[in-house]
């Protein structure tokens, strides 16, 4: 099973919302990790959590709060948005072995998406 | 200059015709290679890690040139079903572990 889910698959949310993004997996994975996608652009990475703890923040700004409450479950709240963050939402998983170090080709499974929009 | 480029596309091929679509990286320490498919509207999947040794999958053949810091993929025997959006992927290690690096992507559109 390679499967990654993502909920919800569609969210319209006004400025001065909050709302969260969910993701699951269950491979076993121990390394998730959020992108943004804008149209005709490729994925762009915001946070990686590695072993449940936060690895990598790509000076992301603070109206995004990821939060990985277990190694299956990740989480993206979001609060007081901009028009331009409206973009599809991917989450992702790992194995997580690059992240100790170990050379690998540590494949990344993506889910479909939660396609955002901000009023 | 970015960290991964790829060819600008769009290709647009018939049925049955052969492929290229290349993709070079800066960052010689990178350590994983990948390329994804992303159709419109969907999560990119993946279609094949690269090794230095090369990898062949049916009609698919990817290289990794390591001196050159290059990638490819060869696609055969072009299928209708294979229009998508091509993304090279690079991952690094130690310093970047974990941190994948996308290409803009290369469109292919094959036509009956």
């Amino acid at each position: 099973d390679t499967e990654v889910t993502q909920t919800p698959k569609h969210l319209v949310m006004g400025m001065t919302n909050k709302k969260s993004l969910k993701c699951e997996q269950h491979m076993g994975h121990r390394a998730m990790y959020w992108y943004k996608q804008k149209a005709k652009k490729p994925p762009e990475l915001m946070f990686v959590y590695s072993y449940e703890k936060l690895s990598i923040n790509e000076s992301v700004p603070s109206r995004f709060s990821p939060e990985c409450p277990n190694s299956s479950l990740l989480n993206l709240h979001l609060h007081a948005l901009q028009p331009e963050d409206s973009a599809l939402y991917l989450c992702a998983s790992s194995q997580g072995a690059a992240l100790r170090g170990q050379p690998s080709t540590d494949t990344q499974y993506f889910g479909p998406g939660t396609r955002l929009t901000v009023l | 200059r970015k960290e991964v480029e790829q060819d600008p596309g769009p290709f647009n091929v018939p049925e049955g015709a052969t492929v290229a679509f290349n993709c070079t990286y800066s960052n010689s320490a990178s350590q994983s290679f990948f390329w994804y498919r992303q159709d419109c509207r969907k999560e990119p999947k993946l279609l094949m890690s690269v090794y230095s040794s090369g990898n062949e999958d049916g009609r698919f053949t990817a290289q990794l040139n390591r001196a050159s810091q290059y990638i490819s993929l060869l696609i055969r025997d072009s299928k209708l079903s294979d229009s998508a959006t091509y993304l090279c992927v690079v991952t690094g290690i130690n310093t970047n572990a974990g941190k994948s690096t996308f290409g803009d992507g290369t469109t292919l559109t094959v036509k009956p």
